[in-house]
């Protein structure tokens, strides 16, 4: 399984655009790129998946380096809703069931 | 449309005894998950149903922990003989495709739990 590198902690101004990077420098050929984010005290939730290409949904963005070596959640218009920790992770169809959501980026969204 | 449903929210408990937990997946979701999360700490795997499959149970801490699915739908986790360090927030996810196909998760609520 691929593994991922986030910074630990990130500012965002609300109403701006969050961009919180991941690594994934060993992701193999097959492996999807997932986000997931935690609000405090809530379980986690699903924000977006993609493979090669840039994904857009209701959520978010994702955009995927040529190379799939790294990735970038974008949140177009950040609320303080928003504020959550955000988890990249690696998955393909030989990913076991038990998914490392490791450490994640905590995101702050500022009034 | 409806959610991944965990009852009850919360649950205090003895020492000793046993206690269940419920999970209600999304319609139609062939994967269901089980983690448990404690305060400050990651998410920690416990049990994974596939359909019809049996399940992956290589995640549960002891064999106090136990759980299953009636139906392909529904899913208990049982912890008999809870201990002080079972306390933490149990989370159960729902997945539409499982180990083959889309692996995003869906998860509920939780359920917390406190062992005094």
């Amino acid at each position: 399984d691929a593994k991922t590198t986030q910074p630990p902690s990130m500012d965002c101004a609300e109403g701006r655009a969050a961009n919180l990077p991941c690594n994934h420098s060993t992701i193999s050929g097959n492996e999807y790129v997932y986000w997931y984010r935690q609000i405090h005290s809530q379980g986690p939730q699903y924000i977006i998946h993609g493979l090669k290409n840039n994904e857009t949904n209701e959520m978010a963005s994702l955009i995927i380096t040529e190379d799939r070596k790294s990735s970038t959640l974008i949140l177009p218009h950040a609320t303080l809703r928003d504020t959550a920790v955000y988890y990249c992770i690696g998955i393909g169809p030989n990913t076991g069931n038990q998914f490392y959501f490791g450490t994640g980026t905590s995101l702050t969204v500022i009034p | 449309g409806a959610g991944v449903s965990q009852s009850p929210s919360n649950k205090v408990t003895e020492k000793g005894k046993d206690v269940e937990l419920r999970c209600d997946p999304i319609s139609g979701h062939t994967a269901l998950y089980w983690y448990r999360q404690s305060l400050g700490q990651g998410l920690e795997f416990l049990i994974y149903f596939q359909g019809n499959s049996a399940p992956d149970k290589s995640g549960l801490p002891s064999d106090r922990f136990s759980a299953e699915r009636t139906g392909g739908s529904v899913s208990t986790l049982t912890i008999q003989r809870t201990q002080q360090e079972d306390s933490a927030v149990y989370l159960c996810a729902s997945s539409p495709r499982g180990a083959q196909g889309g692996r995003e998760q869906y998860f509920g609520p939780g359920t917390r739990l406190t062992v005094t």
